[in-house]
């Protein structure tokens, strides 16, 4: 079952240090969307990706924080120096393309930080 | 621009209940509604979906009827079982572009 994969699951950092939170898409999806979710709420989006390119980080903090979907390898969610209220589950879905009659995003089960 | 919004959990109900969440929209035209399902400790999936208006979506013994009318998209089921107990999102697209309007999730818990 090729689905969306995130890693890792879980991780635990103190504060200052540098998150990296990987997502491999399914297979033929060209486009990666990041989300966060804080305990006992929903989703909040962050950024929007194609390969090589970054579509729209409206939703993404100005410092801190950086995305990136490459030609080849998973996308990536980079977060420096990280804080106290970083702690959350972030999610990556993937999808085939921008037809929203089809709607479906594919999601990821989430990686977990935690941060000290 | 498009916006949603959903029933506040927690709901619980007991075993063969019969469940409604509520889902109210605003949206220029007659975009597609959707619901998501979030078990606890996994991602997000698809429930079921409506693409125009008057379409029913249905999954699982889930519905959800797409009403212009009052601008709905309440969730059904007949009989909830335990296994039912999950978050549950509404949500459509934010008025022609790529990203879906989330609604604020209902979480659901089915005692036995």
């Amino acid at each position: 079952n090729a689905g969306v994969m995130q890693n890792p699951r879980h991780l635990v950092r103190r504060r200052g240090q540098e998150a990296r939170l990987r997502c491999s898409p399914v297979k033929g999806h060209s486009h990666v969307y990041w989300y966060r979710q804080l305990p006992e709420e929903g989703l909040k989006f962050m950024v929007y990706l194609q390969k090589e390119n970054i579509i729209d980080e409206s939703g993404m903090p100005k410092e801190r924080f950086s995305a990136e979907f490459p030609k080849e390898g998973p996308s990536i969610l980079r977060i420096q120096q990280v804080v106290r209220g970083d702690s959350a589950a972030y999610f990556c879905a993937s999808s085939p393309s921008l037809g929203w009659n089809t709607g479906e995003l594919f999601f990821g089960e989430g990686s977990r930080l935690t941060v000290l | 621009g498009n916006s949603v919004t959903q029933m506040e959990g927690p709901v619980t109900l007991s075993e063969e209940a019969f469940l409604t969440i509520n889902c109210t929209y605003t949206a220029t035209g007659y975009p597609s509604l959707f619901w998501y399902v979030q078990y606890p400790g996994e991602g997000l999936q698809l429930l079921l979906k409506a693409t125009k208006a008057d379409d029913k979506g249905s999954n699982k013994g889930f519905e959800a009827t797409y009403r212009k009318e009052t601008t709905s998209f309440h969730l059904e089921k007949g009989s909830v079982q335990v296994s039912d107990s999950a978050v549950y999102f509404c949500a459509l697209p934010a008025g022609g572009n790529y990203q879906l309007i989330w609604g604020a999730g209902t979480k659901l818990i089915i005692k036995p």
